[in-house]
């Protein structure tokens, strides 16, 4: 069973404060990751797209790799109301010779004023 | 332009109607994919289009039976629904479905489906 683990939280930070999200996979054969954020009755919108091991930084959002613990995270730097959503982490699987995402359950992040 | 455009919004129906939900993309997208979404946990995969041809059906129950006219357009036609089939559907793209590439799937803002 190809499984992606997330914490389902609610994880609580002040506004201001970095919010870490974390994310792990259990298929080593996994190629591409991904962070979609999903407001309440609302569709998820992607956050942000890794391939290989190491950081990449877009904005307040950086995203961190590292596939020989498969593991994956996402930071939020000066973490905003705004920001009060679920934070799903979705990893690309092979199946039948197509790449399909399976995704965590996700964790709800709430960021108080 | 990341648009997938999903309608309608929201659709309520009974057991025994027929409806149909459509989905459409413009960016030249070639994989086209049906998921459910219940309240509180992640979108499910149901189907799966890759150059207009049914690649990956998840064991859905044939109630539901996906089209794809064309390479922009995916339909879902629902006929004889359960209550318990109310959810969020959501349709998204990606340039293809191959294993290696680095998709991104686009989803569209989803139908609220109600069945009574």
């Amino acid at each position: 069973q190809k499984e992606v683990e997330q914490n389902s939280g609610p994880l609580s930070v002040p506004e201001g404060a970095i919010a870490s999200l974390n994310c792990t996979y259990s298929d080593r054969g996994s190629q591409s990751f991904f962070w979609y954020r999903q407001y309440s009755g609302k569709s998820p919108e992607l956050i942000m797209s890794i391939y290989s091991n190491g950081d990449k930084e877009d904005g307040r959002f950086t995203a961190q790799l590292n596939k020989a613990s498969q593991y994956v995270s996402l930071l939020i730097r000066d973490s905003q109301p705004s920001d009060s959503a679920t934070y799903l982490c979705a990893v690309n699987l092979g199946y039948s010779g197509y790449s399909t995402l399976t995704f965590g359950k996700g964790t709800m992040l709430l960021v108080s004023p | 332009d990341t648009e997938v455009t999903q309608t309608p919004k929201h659709l309520v129906m009974g057991m025994t109607n027929k409806k149909s939900l459509k989905c459409e993309q413009h960016m030249g997208h070639r994989a086209m994919y049906w998921y459910k979404q219940k309240a509180k946990k992640p979108p499910e995969l149901m189907f799966v289009y890759s150059y207009e041809k049914l690649s990956i059906n998840e064991s859905v129950p044939s109630r539901f039976s996906p089209e794809c006219p064309n390479s922009s357009l995916l339909n879902l036609h629902l006929h004889a629904l359960q209550p318990e089939d109310s959810a969020l559907y959501l349709c998204a793209s990606s340039q293809d479905s191959s294993t290696l590439a680095k998709n991104i799937q686009y989803f569209g803002a989803g139908t609220r489906l109600s069945v009574l």
